[in-house]
This record gives structure tokens, C-alpha cells and sequence, in this order.
């Protein structure tokens, strides 16, 4: 079983602080993906990485930063949290295309409150 | 336990066909449906539906939601090679959990 941990379930930070949210799979996976999950918008990619410090900007990447150490790591980082951060972010991991299937396999959310 | 399939897995289609491709789900507490075009690295968001019969489109691409007999399904008319994508069904439930199905792989020759 493929298994994504992310390393706080629930945070509150103040504004302007720097936060970092942690991610970690144990497949082997060389994708991985973090996302915010906001009520009537869906899952909105941040950035992805498809190799160890490699890394692209999704569809949101304003006010946010990644890095990509080790191959079961990455993290995602929010440089000054500002109160329009405040939202469940999800990590996911996915094997490399040519694999049978393509599921993205996710964490089970950090839900963040900037105040 | 909460599971999306899709089918066909994988699909090989002539330019300018219509495929169809499904997702069905059973899931706790569903709250929507969204599809995603995943071509090289990461997915690029397509849909999302909440309401059952309500039909979204865009382009050549449409989606409709049944949520009585619990599945979805993509249509993409007059396929054109850039269409050649994976395309990913997922369900998001009342609990912000999120589950993915396998992916179908779709490709387009000219």
C-alpha cells in the first residue's frame, strides 16, 4: 500500500510567519504534486516535481515556494503566510508515466488557518 | 472502501473520432467529481460537476454527472492529436478526502 504522510494535520499561523508543510511517500514515486483544496474550486495545483530538485510551477504558485532534497520528500513552503493561505493543502505522489495505471495517491491533508 | 474506476484503461482512436471515456465511484459522502488531462507531468485541471444532468463543456471537450447511477463520463469530439493525454477521474468526498481512479490513456493517430 502506497503510503503518503504529510507532517501536521491541522496548523494556525500568524501572518507573515513562514511555514513549512511536510511531505513524504514510501513508493518510490517520482512525481509529486501539492495542491490546495478551497470550497467550489476543486483541487488547484501549486507546484509539482517530477525528480529529486527538480520542480515546476502549477496553475497557483504565487506566494509559495517547494523543495525537492531526497526522492520521498518534498515540501512546500509558504515564504510571509498571508490570511488568503488559510486552506487545506494536499500532497500526492504518482509513479512515472509508462506505468500501468496513473492514480495520484494523497495525503491525508493539512489543514492550515492563517490568522 | 471508497474506489473511482474508469474504462477503458486505454484507448487508441483515429483524428477526428468522439471517444467516451467513464468513471463510475463509490465513495462516502460525495461532494463532486472532477476531471484532469494529465499529458507529461502534472494534471491540468478540466471539470468539475456537482449537480446531476447538468452538462459542462468546453470546446470539444464535455462532461455530464449522474450521481442516481454513480458515474460520469468525458466526451471529446473530433479528436485531434493534441488530445493524446491521460485523462483522470477523481471524487472528492464531504470529508475534503480525496480518491483518484487509475487513469485512461488516450491516444490519437493521425
Amino acid at each position: 500500500d502506497v503510503k503518503v504522510t504529510q507532517s501536521s494535520r491541522y496548523l494556525v499561523k500568524r501572518t507573515g510567519e513562514k511555514v513549512f508543510l511536510e511531505c513524504v511517500q514510501d513508493m518510490d514515486h517520482e512525481n509529486m504534486f501539492w495542491y490546495r483544496q478551497d470550497p467550489g474550486l476543486g483541487l488547484r495545483l501549486i507546484y509539482f516535481s517530477y525528480d529529486v530538485k527538480m520542480k515546476e510551477k502549477g496553475d497557483i504558485p504565487e506566494g509559495y515556494s517547494v523543495s525537492r532534497e531526497k526522492k520521498e520528500r518534498f515540501s512546500l513552503i509558504l515564504e510571509s503566510a498571508s490570511t488568503n493561505q488559510t486552506s487545506m493543502y494536499l500532497c500526492a505522489s504518482q509513479g512515472a508515466m509508462g506505468q500501468p495505471t496513473y492514480e495520484q495517491y494523497f495525503g491525508p491533508g493539512t489543514r492550515l488557518t492563517v490568522t | 472502501e471508497d474506489k473511482v474506476v474508469q474504462s477503458p484503461l486505454s484507448l487508441v482512436v483515429h483524428e477526428g473520432d468522439t471517444v467516451t471515456l467513464n468513471c463510475s465511484y463509490e465513495v462516502t459522502n460525495f461532494r463532486s467529481l472532477l476531471w484532469y488531462k494529465q499529458e507529461k507531468k502534472a494534471p491540468t485541471f478540466l471539470f468539475m460537476l456537482t449537480s446531476s444532468g447538468i452538462e459542462k463543456k468546453s470546446g470539444r471537450l464535455s462532461s455530464i454527472l449522474d450521481k442516481k447511477e454513480l458515474f460520469s463520463i468525458l466526451n471529446i469530439t473530433a479528436t485531434q492529436t493534441g488530445d493524446s493525454a491521460i485523462y483522470l477521474c477523481a471524487v472528492i468526498t464531504s470529508y475534503d478526502k480525496v480518491i483518484f481512479g487509475p487513469g485512461t490513456s488516450l491516444s490519437v493517430i493521425p
